[in-house]
């Protein structure tokens, strides 16, 4: 049973482009969570999404946009890039459920030059 | 807003010594703390979660306990060994549906 899987591992990109990260959720999961966690510090959260709609956001600019797939995957997509942006950034998914845990992917290291 | 505050920051024990995390909260819609061990390289993975409704609970040697009164939780690793060491994170969800997480405590577990 694979867990989380995000990709890619590794990103180097420059300042003003844009980048895609990709997640595939735990079987049986049907919401995604997106994070952005930068270095010492703990995930903050980015949105969720749920039913193929975004359900709810954190305090991040409309440069962070999402997508989620009719087979629950999902992308996390981020334009006109900042030297800011270069972070950890984590996919989680769960059950629709109240109170359902997250699980993490490994997540995707962006680093904008 | 809603923000979760995470003490100490790192914290240094000797192998079969117990290490305490403590965290606070502010949100009084939380009803949900979760516990997540991250190590290097990896995503946070779930290690303890605890409900509004439960005062207390534990896992082998692992125990969170629960103060809604204060809006503190706490977690508890009893006899701790070096592959406990890692960066651990309190978080808790209120009324909406996103996890809060506290920033971390880099817990180093001496042999």
């Amino acid at each position: 049973d694979a867990g989380v899987t995000q990709s890619p591992t590794h990103l180097i990109k420059t300042r003003g482009q844009q980048v895609t990260l990709r997640c595939s959720p735990k079987s049986g999961h049907d919401t995604v969570s997106w994070y952005q966690q930068a270095l010492g510090q703990g995930p903050q959260f980015i949105f969720q999404y749920y039913e193929e709609e975004e359900r709810q956001r954190g305090n991040f600019p409309d440069r962070f946009s999402g997508h989620q797939f009719p087979n629950y995957s999902s992308e996390l997509n981020v334009n006109a890039l900042l030297l800011g942006d270069s972070a950890l950034y984590l996919c989680a998914s769960s059950t629709g459920q109240d109170n359902s845990p997250l699980h993490f992917g490994n997540g995707t290291r962006l680093t904008v030059t | 807003g809603e923000n979760v505050e995470q003490h100490p920051s790192t914290l240094s024990v000797q192998e079969g010594d117990s290490a305490v995390i403590k965290c606070t909260y502010s949100d009084s819609a939380s009803n949900y703390f979760p516990w997540y061990k991250q190590e290097l390289g990896k995503g946070p993975q779930l290690i303890i979660d605890i409900r509004s409704n439960v005062g207390e609970k534990k896992d082998q040697r692992i125990a969170v306990t629960l103060n809604k009164t204060a809006k503190h939780f706490s977690l508890h690793i009893t006899e701790t060994q070096p592959e406990d060491s890692a960066v651990y994170f309190c978080a808790a969800r209120g009324g909406g549906f996103k996890t809060i997480f506290g920033a971390g405590t880099r817990l180093f577990v001496k042999a």
